[in-house]
């Protein structure tokens, strides 16, 4: 009964080459989070969809993009890959983003090489 | 911006002792206060939440937090800890704006190591 899944669990790409995320959650959720998890640091929010409507962290770099086709999944793609962007990537999920716990999935975590 | 301070990057207790996580936060109201747990590999738990009203919550796994207005802290407590305590804690503020939902704002984390 997992509710916040995301695939893979682990990812190695190529330095440069385009890597996608994914990430779906069965709580029918209207928000969700991509935070970014670097080693032994906090996890930081890249973005988020309060339904289709997209918000971008202003600190966010636009190598970082993310697509919501429907509720239950949002996809987080990194266009050209760098050494600095190996991390741990986040998906949350929240009923409404007011007074609402957020629900994280599992993490994936990206190599580049 | 809001910002969270946890002052401890690691702590060591011994299995069966008192544990309490310091969380100090920096906001002009009243936030909402967040304690998540993560094991190694892991995604983030929660632990526990406030909100408002009453300022000492409970939480899963016989966790506590208190807010303490005057101080602008949150600390998580236990009065005896498990092994499987063992992992990172993140103290977390929460900003809403609006209607819209802005995420929250993670401390840097403290590790909690459990001595047998």
């Amino acid at each position: 009964d997992a509710m916040v899944i995301q695939n893979p669990r682990y990812q190695v790409t190529q330095f440069g080459k385009p890597v996608t995320l994914s990430c779906s959650q069965t709580l029918n959720h209207n928000v969700m989070y991509w935070y970014q998890q670097k080693s032994s640091q906090a996890p930081k929010l890249l973005f988020h969809y309060y339904d289709k409507d997209f918000n971008n962290e202003a600190d966010t770099p636009d190598n970082f993009q993310s697509r919501r086709p429907n509720t239950s999944f949002c996809f987080l793609d990194i266009r050209s890959p760098g050494l600095g962007d190996a991390a741990m990537y986040l998906c949350a999920t929240s009923r409404d983003g007011r007074k609402a716990e957020a629900f994280f999935g599992q993490g994936t975590r990206l190599t580049v090489v | 911006a809001q910002s969270v301070t946890q002052p401890d990057i690691h702590i060591t207790v011994s299995e069966g002792a008192s544990l309490e996580l310091r969380c100090n936060y920096s906001y002009g109201a009243t936030p909402y206060l967040f304690w998540y747990v993560q094991s190694p590999g892991q995604g983030l738990q929660l632990l526990l939440k406030y909100f408002s009203g009453d300022t000492l919550v409970q939480g899963i796994k016989g966790f506590e937090a208190e807010f303490k207005r005057s101080q602008s802290s949150f600390n998580l407590r236990k009065p005896s800890v498990h092994w499987s305590d063992a992992a990172e804690y993140f103290c977390a503020v929460g900003l809403w704006s609006g209607g819209g939902a802005d995420g929250l704002t993670f401390g840097k984390g403290t590790h909690l190591i459990i001595q047998p």
